[in-house]
């Protein structure tokens, strides 16, 4: 089945900075990856998502860029602020489609500091 | 936009009693919701997939026989942890899949087996 491996495991940026997570994925086959950001406690929410007939897609402060042929997609947020600090995870999928199930990287906690 | 709700919240049960989950999808039909468990400072696990009308798909190591998940209707999927033991204590959280956008999540349940 997929997996789904996801650096770093923690990030801490300074207020402005920029923060880049990256992923890695083994099936060939996915063609759906999304990225969910979850407070403590609370659920996942989707913040951007990207398909495989795309290599970047961009919304405000956050994008997210895909390679194919290395099998690995990167979430970039710049100009970070205060209340981007969460648990940021990957997955990838054979698809958004209904049947389609999400295999999740490990997370990472991005800490944003004043 | 797409809404799930899970209820309850927060569930305490003494150890060896069984506790059922609800999820549901509010504004929308969902032919495919997932049953996700997340312990603490890790990533979602996909437990299993429920499709309505159907038998649920259980991933690799999850006991069918002791999560017990029922997709009686469009809008709302069950999961019955039977015989709960302390092991099981975790945030329990579903998806529903909505058309071609992706899953949504609910907002989890936090059991707690004493």
């Amino acid at each position: 089945g997929e997996n789904v491996e996801q650096h770093p495991s923690t990030l801490s940026v300074q207020e402005g900075d920029s923060a880049v997570i990256k992923c890695t994925y083994s099936d060939s086959a996915s063609n759906y990856f999304p990225w969910y950001k979850q407070e403590l406690g609370k659920r996942p929410q989707l913040i951007i998502d990207i398909r495989s007939n795309v290599g970047e897609k961009k919304d405000q402060r956050i994008a997210v860029t895909l390679n194919k042929t290395a099998k690995h997609f990167s979430l970039h947020i710049t100009e970070t602020q205060p209340e981007d600090s969460a648990v940021y995870f990957c997955a990838a999928s054979l698809g958004p489609g209904t049947a389609s199930k999400l295999t999740f990287g490990t997370g990472t906690r991005l800490q944003v500091t004043l | 936009g797409a809404v799930v709700s899970q209820h309850p919240s927060r569930v305490i049960c003494k150890s060896g009693t069984s506790v059922k989950i609800e999820c549901r999808s509010l504004d929308f039909q969902a032919t495919t919701m997932f049953w996700y468990r997340q312990f603490p400072k890790q990533s979602l696990m996909l437990m299993a997939t429920s499709n309505e009308g159907s038998k649920a798909t259980y991933e690799q190591g999850v006991e069918k026989d002791k999560f017990l998940i029922n997709h009686a209707s469009l809008t709302l999927s069950t999961l019955t942890v039977t015989s709960a033991h302390p092991e099981d204590s975790s945030f329990y959280i579903c998806s529903a899949a909505h058309g071609t956008e992706g899953q949504y999540f609910g907002p989890g349940t936090r059991l707690t087996v004493t």
